[in-house]
């Protein structure tokens, strides 16, 4: 089974905190993606990456930046935490079509 | 092929069919999904269809899939309490781009 792993679970940052959300994906997928979700207003894209050290935004990348390094791992990188970005975090992988997503980050910035 | 919309609830009695529908405006999806998301857990691929396809069967879900009026629908035969969840609809562009509805929380009432 593929399994994508985000290292937190919850999280509770500062403003102004610099937030690393951790995800790795163990079946050698080519595309990462991070997610951020809010009721309402289902999955939006923050970034992807198609290859190691490939990246591209998504439809809301302010206030994040991304990492990839190797291939199994896509970090999601906020350099300075604010209060609007409390949200649920997903993480997810896909090689032919079918998305994998892990069980979601869910940060609150105070 | 960014618009992606759903009705954000849906209640039904345990035992009835459940239909939840979903519209998006661009016909050059290659693959239509429909995810399904259990409270405090990621997203689960439940069924999909291809773009050539107008109904697909799985035991108790049947998608249908209107091209002319962009629409596609889930529905759930003999709906159960453990069906209740946020379930969304996506579709996906050379397998890296997928836009996701803001997802229909499914209420089953015993």
């Amino acid at each position: 089974d593929v399994k994508v792993t985000q290292s937190s679970r919850y999280l509770v940052k500062r403003t102004g905190e610099k937030v690393f959300l951790e995800c790795v994906q163990d079946m050698d997928h080519e595309n990462m993606f991070w997610y951020r979700q809010d009721p309402g207003l289902g999955l939006r894209l923050i970034y992807f990456s198609y290859d190691v050290k490939m990246k591209e935004k998504g439809d809301i990348p302010e206030g994040y930046s991304v990492s990839r390094e190797k291939k199994e791992r896509f970090s999601l990188i906020l350099e300075s935490a604010s209060t609007n970005q409390t949200s649920m975090y997903l993480c997810a992988s896909t090689e032919t079509g079918e998305l994998f997503f892990g069980e979601g980050s869910r940060l609150t910035v105070l | 092929g960014e618009d992606v919309e759903q009705s954000l609830f849906l209640s039904v009695r345990e035992g009835d069919s459940s239909v939840i529908n979903c519209t998006y405006t661009d016909s050059s999806s290659t693959y239509l999904y429909w995810y399904k998301q259990e409270p405090g857990a990621g997203l689960q691929l439940l069924t999909y269809i291809f773009s050539n396809m107008d109904m697909k069967q799985d035991q108790r879900l049947t998608v249908l899939l209107n091209k002319k009026d962009k629409h596609l629908s889930l529905r759930i035969a003999d709906t159960q309490t453990g069906d209740s969840a946020i379930y969304f609809c996506a579709e996906v562009y050379n397998f890296n781009k997928f836009y996701f509805g803001s997802g229909t929380k499914l209420n089953v009432k015993p």
